[in-house]
């Protein structure tokens, strides 16, 4: 079944604990996005990579990391976790785009809180 | 920049209303047009797009129509049900570039 994953789903932790978010997709996307979803504010981009160690900051990067060592795998590295960083996050992919941009695909979403 | 203004919410309605969640954009040239849709719980899931002027995106009875000239994307259903219930979200992809701009989304509740 083609999807995207996303470990952990719920997470709660403590300021300045070093955690890790992973994505994974196997639809052998070149395009891997992360966005975080707050209320009254839609999604924005975190970061994004057009294709393997090709990674650019999107709308909100400040606080994180993201690596792209393989074309499945696009984790998302919160190296000091601040309680700003209580979100909902979505990891999502696709083709790159043309004419008649792809669908992007989402993950089931990490609900994380920091306490 | 480019961006995505859509109607705020919540919108809610009895069954078998007619629905419409309106959504205009600020974008250069010619971006693409969708309308994802999140279940409670879930994540994004594409409900319909357009890539050009004129187009309509249509799927599971909702429809929207490319409209260049108001620079808007308005999602219509002609009858809801309970099973709608959910949040709306209008976004684009600019021509010049991969990345998904998003509106704030419309959370719709329909009421049996």
């Amino acid at each position: 079944e083609a999807q995207v994953t996303q470990n952990p789903r719920y997470l709660i932790t403590v300021t300045g604990k070093k955690l890790t978010v992973t994505c994974s997709q196997n639809m052998n996307h070149e395009y891997m996005s992360w966005y975080r979803q707050d209320p009254g504010l839609g999604l924005r981009q975190i970061y994004y990579s057009m294709n393997v160690e090709v990674t650019d900051k999107g709308d909100v990067p400040e606080g994180y990391k993201v690596s792209r060592k393989e074309k499945r795998n696009f984790p998302l590295i919160l190296e000091s976790p601040s309680p700003n960083q209580t979100s909902l996050y979505f990891c999502a992919s696709s083709f790159r785009g043309g004419q008649g941009k792809a669908e992007q695909f989402f993950g089931p979403g990490t609900r994380l809180t920091v306490l | 920049g480019d961006s995505v203004t859509q109607m705020e919410g919540p919108v809610t309605l009895s069954e078998e209303a007619f629905l419409t969640i309106n959504c205009t954009y600020t974008a250069t040239g010619y971006p693409s047009l969708f309308w994802y849709v999140q279940y409670p719980g879930e994540g994004l899931q594409l409900l319909l797009k357009a890539t050009k002027a004129d187009d309509k995106g249509s799927n599971k009875g909702f429809e929207a129509t490319y409209r260049k000239e108001t620079t808007s994307f308005h999602l219509e259903k002609g009858s809801v049900q309970v099973s709608d219930s959910a949040v709306y979200f209008c976004a684009l992809i600019p021509a010049y570039t991969d990345k998904l701009i998003f509106g704030t989304g419309t959370r719709l509740q329909v009421f049996p």
